[in-house]
């Protein structure tokens, strides 16, 4: 399997403008998640999904941000408008409740954001 | 609410040297407990876990024991190599909580030559 795949892995745009980003989960894992990693916080839990449909978003910052799961091999998470204290390294992660490490989350390499 | 604690960094060690990085936790009932490992640049792998009391999960050389009774996961590696420079994060998943992972702050490990 390819593993969890994100795109684009970088991205610099200019504060107000859209951004999206774009995950592709294991095939046949059932749960994905959002994560976005900062040195000043950390990694934080932004929203998780379940069978396409959303769980908790209560981590996602603002109104600015929206997640969808159209599907159960594509994901977005898109930014409007952005601004400079979204620039982060986004991470998706995916797991499967069927598997045998059902409660491992593998990780896609993330997407460097910058917002000038 | 559930939370995990690791200790700061970066820790600088020379090559052959042993490695610590001590964990706490705070959580309801029983978590799995798991280490994570981010190379620079790219996403976070899966080390090892443990998911009861009293297991040892182990890999690549790491070993990390779930302590109950001081609410402990620490990872251990008697011998480090340079390769081994990374940020390693500690990590819990509370029992019926979806899954969700609660990471600590991420320990950034130095090895020279």
């Amino acid at each position: 399997d390819a593993g969890v795949i994100q795109s684009p892995r970088h991205e610099v745009t200019e504060m107000g403008q859209e951004v999206t980003l774009r995950c592709k989960p294991i095939s046949g894992h059932d749960y994905l998640f959002w994560y976005r990693q900062t040195m000043m916080r950390g990694l934080e839990l932004l929203i998780y999904f379940n069978n396409n449909v959303p769980i908790d978003d209560s981590g996602m910052p603002e109104d600015r941000f929206s997640a969808k799961m159209p599907n159960a091999s594509f994901s977005t998470l898109k930014i409007q408008p952005s601004e400079p204290r979204d620039s982060a390294v986004y991470f998706c992660a995916s797991r499967s409740s069927g598997a045998l490490d059902t409660d491992t989350q593998y990780f896609g390499p993330g997407t460097r954001l910058t917002v000038l | 609410g559930d939370s995990v604690t690791q200790m700061e960094g970066p820790v600088t060690l020379s090559e052959e040297a042993f490695l610590t990085i001590n964990c706490t936790y705070t959580a309801t009932g029983y978590p799995s407990l798991f280490w994570y490992v981010q190379y620079p640049g790219e996403g976070l792998q899966l080390l090892l876990k443990a998911t009861k009391a009293d297991d040892k999960g182990s890999n690549k050389g790491f070993e990390a024991t779930y302590r109950k009774e001081t609410t402990s996961f620490h990872l251990e590696k008697g011998s480090v190599q340079v390769s081994d420079s990374a940020v390693y994060f500690c990590a819990l998943s509370a029992p019926r909580g979806w899954g969700k992972l609660q990471f600590g702050a991420g320990t950034q490990v130095v090895v020279t030559p």
